[in-house]
Parts: structure tokens; sequence; C-alpha cells
């Protein structure tokens, strides 16, 4: 079975761009996760959704951040405008069913911004 | 405010012997708990986990143990091989948060552990 696939795996950028990643969950699986991994903050959860909708963003650090899940299976984030800061590695992670259910996670985007 | 801490930034074990990771959490409502493992370049697999009402749960070679009245759990590898050499995260879940019946996971910080042959 195939798991769950992040594109790009890097993504290098100049300041002020717009950043697209994209995720495709495991088929099934109704939750889908966003998390960035910096040395400061290790892994940190940015945004969920549960069939679709998005459940919380609160981890979502400011209005240049974005969260889309058009279908069960593609969502985005997108950055508008990327800044320095920005750069770390962004991993999608996607679970089955209400409870207790282990997250499965991609393999990142290493994105940096320059 | 980091909920959940794990303190040993790294560990080295001899290929054979046990490795004893360890995890502390302040937040009492967490009720479930787990361990990733994380090599690089890759994402976190997940490896094992364990629920509030248990004190033990074993998969073959490891072996999670939760002490809730001090906020602690540890993830045993026996007997530990090179393989095994990557980065845990200790993570724990909070079923009530926000009101719904699937708690967002928060990590600690990770430990990396190299099995030397």
């Amino acid at each position: 079975d195939a798991g769950v696939i992040q594109s790009p795996r890097h993504e290098v950028t100049e300041m002020g761009q717009e950043v697209t990643l994209r995720c495709k969950p495991i088929s099934g699986h109704d939750y889908l996760f966003w998390y960035r991994q910096t040395m400061m903050r290790g892994l940190e959860l940015l945004i969920y959704f549960n069939n679709n909708v998005p459940i919380d963003d609160s981890g979502m650090p400011e209005d240049r951040f974005s969260a889309k899940m058009p279908n069960a299976s593609f969502s985005t984030l997108k950055i508008q405008p990327s800044e320095p800061r920005d750069s770390a590695v962004y991993f999608c992670a996607s679970s089955w069913g209400s409870s207790n259910q282990p997250q499965h996670f991609g393999d990142g985007t290493r994105l940096s911004i320059l | 405010d980091q909920q959940v801490k794990q303190n040993s930034p790294s560990l080295s074990v001899q290929e054979g012997r046990i490795s004893i990771l360890n995890c502390d959490y302040t937040n009492s409502m967490f009720d479930y708990f787990l361990w990733y493992k994380k090599y690089p370049a890759e994402g976190p697999t997940f490896l094992i986990s364990i629920s509030s009402i248990k004190d033990k749960n074993e998969d073959g070679r490891f072996t999670v143990f939760l002490n809730k009245s001090a906020k602690h759990l540890s993830l045993h590898i026996v007997p530990s091989q090179p393989g095994d050499s990557a980065v845990y995260f200790c993570a724990a879940s909070d079923k009530t948060t926000g009101g719904t019946s699937y708690g967002k996971l928060t990590f600690g910080q990770g430990t990396i552990l190299t099995v030397h042959p």
C-alpha cells in the first residue's frame, strides 16, 4: 500500500515568493495533519482536518499560512509571502478513525527560504 | 511550555544490550502515548503505543512502560540492534482536546539513539 505522499521533497525559493506544499494521504484515512519540524521548536502541529474539514488550526503561525483539503485524497499547505524563518521540514500525516489510531507520516518537504 | 519532554538528547548503547529511552509529561489530561522512530530524510514511523489504562505494552523487542503517578513513560529495546539507530520521539494525546474524540499529538524533542556493533 502506498503511504502518505508529499511533494516536492525539497523546495528552495526566495523570500517573498509563494510556496505550495502538497500531500496525498493514505486512501481511506479520514484525518490529515500538517506538522512543521525545526531545531528550535521540534515537531509542532500546524493544522488538522477530519473528513476534509479543518478542525483545529491553532498551530498555524500566522495569516501567511493557509491549508486546504478540497477532497479526501489531496491537501495543500501554502505560505504567501514566504520568509526565511519559515525554513523547516514540513510533514503531512494521516490516520483513520476517531480514537487512538497512530498517524502515518510522509517523508516531508524540506523548505529553504533564502 | 513544553508538555512532553525528552531530557536526554542522545543515548549510546552497545549492540545486544538494553536501550532505555525516557519521556516525561506535564499534562494530566494526556491519556494515550506513542513512540515514533525517525531515520534521516524520512518521516516518523509509528513504533508502539500505550493507553493510560495500562502500565505496560509489549511488541517484540519493544516495551513501553507508563507510570501515571510520576507522569513518566519509557521505551525499552531489548536486545538493541545497529538498525535501531535513529531519533525516537515520544508523543502524547488528549482525547478531550477541542471537544473532539481525537486528541492532537504533542511531541517531545526526540532522543538520538546510536547502537554500536
